[in-house]
């Protein structure tokens, strides 16, 4: 089993709202990323987990929560978000994180996020 | 500092015909790299990779790549284009820090096949 879920698939919020954003893999991988996509451009990395600790953040404003509960569940909490954040994000998964092996990252369908 | 650029933003082809998607890589080293496609409104999916072992890479579908090292390149290829073919294709290299494994995009290509 290759697949990455998440959802919802659809997330509608207002810019005082919180919700939160899921993805599971039960693919045994020990690395998960968060990205988003912007319409007509490439995905954006913004978070990574490797073996359940955050190790990567690339700046990302703090109204982006991320959340690693087990080696299979990623969350992303949102919260007071501005409508320029309306985006797919996408979440995925690899077997480890680097080297000396590397090990192709498997990406979920997305959660089309629109803030209004 | 690794980096991917994808020469063509768009590329028409009619069905049946061969597709050639371009790509040139800059890497201070042997790079990781990756086609990866993704039709509208999903996520992506894994064409294929070049991992240092053999130069040229056969992927799903059809396609396949070649890692030109004298010409810093990993275009993508398929012989004969079919309908479900039409899509963004990323390529992609990987940028190790060490500690995590960072996946870089190039801006795309979109591929329409026509009838």
């Amino acid at each position: 089993d290759t697949e990455v879920t998440q959802t919802p698939k659809h997330l509608v919020m207002g810019m005082t709202n919180k919700k939160s954003l899921k993805c599971e893999q039960h693919m045994g991988h020990r690395a998960m990323y968060w990205y988003k996509q912007k319409a007509k451009k490439p995905p954006e990395l913004m978070f990574v987990y490797s073996y359940e600790k955050l190790s990567i953040n690339e700046s990302v404003p703090s109204r982006f929560s991320p959340e690693c509960p087990n080696s299979s569940l990623l969350n992303l909490h949102l919260h007071a978000l501005q409508p320029e954040d309306s985006a797919l994000y996408l979440c995925a998964s690899s077997q480890d994180r680097g080297r000396p092996h590397s090990y192709e990252q498997y990406f979920g369908p997305g959660t089309r996020l629109t803030v209004t | 500092a690794q980096s991917v650029t994808q020469l063509d933003s768009h590329v028409s082809v009619s069905e049946g015909t061969p597709v050639l998607l371009r790509c040139n890589y800059s890497s201070s080293y042997s790079p990781s790299l990756f086609w990866y496609v993704q039709h509208p409104n999903k996520g992506l999916q894994l064409l294929l990779k070049y991992t240092s072992a053999a130069t040229l890479v056969k992927g799903i579908n059809g396609f396949e790549a070649e890692f030109k090292k004298s010409e810093t390149s990993f275009h993508l290829t398929k012989p004969s284009a079919h309908m479900s073919d039409a899509a963004e294709y990323f390529c992609v290299v990987e940028i190790n820090t060490g500690t995590a494994s960072k996946l870089t995009f190039g801006t795309g290509t979109r591929l329409q096949v026509t009838l």
